[in-house]
């Protein structure tokens, strides 16, 4: 079956900008989850959804970081004012549930990059 | 002191060899322990998970825990040139996963 899909698969933005990113997960799973990936590091928590909920958001850097899943499926991550220091690879997961038994699948990250 | 700390390598192996990959933390509260893959441009693949102290077999990959010392490691062994990638290691404190710490990662090359 299809994976955890992020769209767009890179991002070019101005500094000051405004930008979303899209994930969809894999159908029927219940929790997802937002991470960020500067190079040369492991993938940093920002957020996670259980349904359409956001159940932490601690990782989330400061406010102009937000996102929503407002059906339990999809999930766009939005990030106003982009930075220089936001530039990353998004990464989006989704499991089905949230046991540390349940496997999380990752799409193949967008990247983005601010100028 | 990051919470857990991977050497990012890169490591570079002839085909055939065995490979060590480490790992050591600082939160002895973590108990769930996994390791992924991650190509380049993709996202990470979990590889294997253990809870306890001990070894666990999959294959040409095995994976070690010592809590007592804080330290978890992976062995691939004959290894090949797909194998090429970056691990990760990651951890979790209880029964959620949605809390998990990774490392850097370690960059593998395996040169036929």
């Amino acid at each position: 079956g299809a994976g955890v899909s992020q769209t767009p698969s890179n991002k070019v933005t101005e500094k000051g900008k405004y930008v979303e990113l899209r994930c969809d997960p894999i159908s029927g799973h219940t929790a997802l989850y937002w991470y960020r990936q500067s190079l040369g590091q492991g993938p940093e928590f920002l957020i996670y959804f259980q349904g359409t909920g956001a159940a932490d958001d601690s990782g989330l850097p400061n406010d102009r970081f937000f996102a929503v899943r407002p059906e339990g499926s999809v999930s766009t991550l939005k990030i106003q004012r982009t930075e220089r220091g936001d530039s990353a690879v998004y990464l989006c997961a989704s499991s089905l549930g949230v046991l540390n038994t349940d496997t999380q699948y990752f799409g193949p990250g967008t990247r983005l990059t601010v100028l | 002191q990051k919470e857990v700390e991977q050497d990012p390598g890169p490591l570079s192996v002839p085909e055939g060899a065995i490979v060590s990959l480490n790992c050591t933390y600082s939160n002895s509260a973590f108990q769930y322990f996994m390791w992924y893959r991650q190509y380049s441009r993709k996202g990470p693949e979990l590889l294997m998970y253990t809870y306890s102290s001990g070894n666990k077999e999959d294959g040409r990959f095995t994976a070690q825990v010592d809590k007592s010392s804080k330290y978890i490691s992976l062995f691939i062994r004959d290894s090949q040139p797909s194998d090429s990638a970056t691990y990760l290691c990651a951890m979790v404190e209880g029964l959620s996963n949605n809390d998990m710490r990774f490392g850097a990662g370690t960059r593998l090359t395996v040169k036929p």
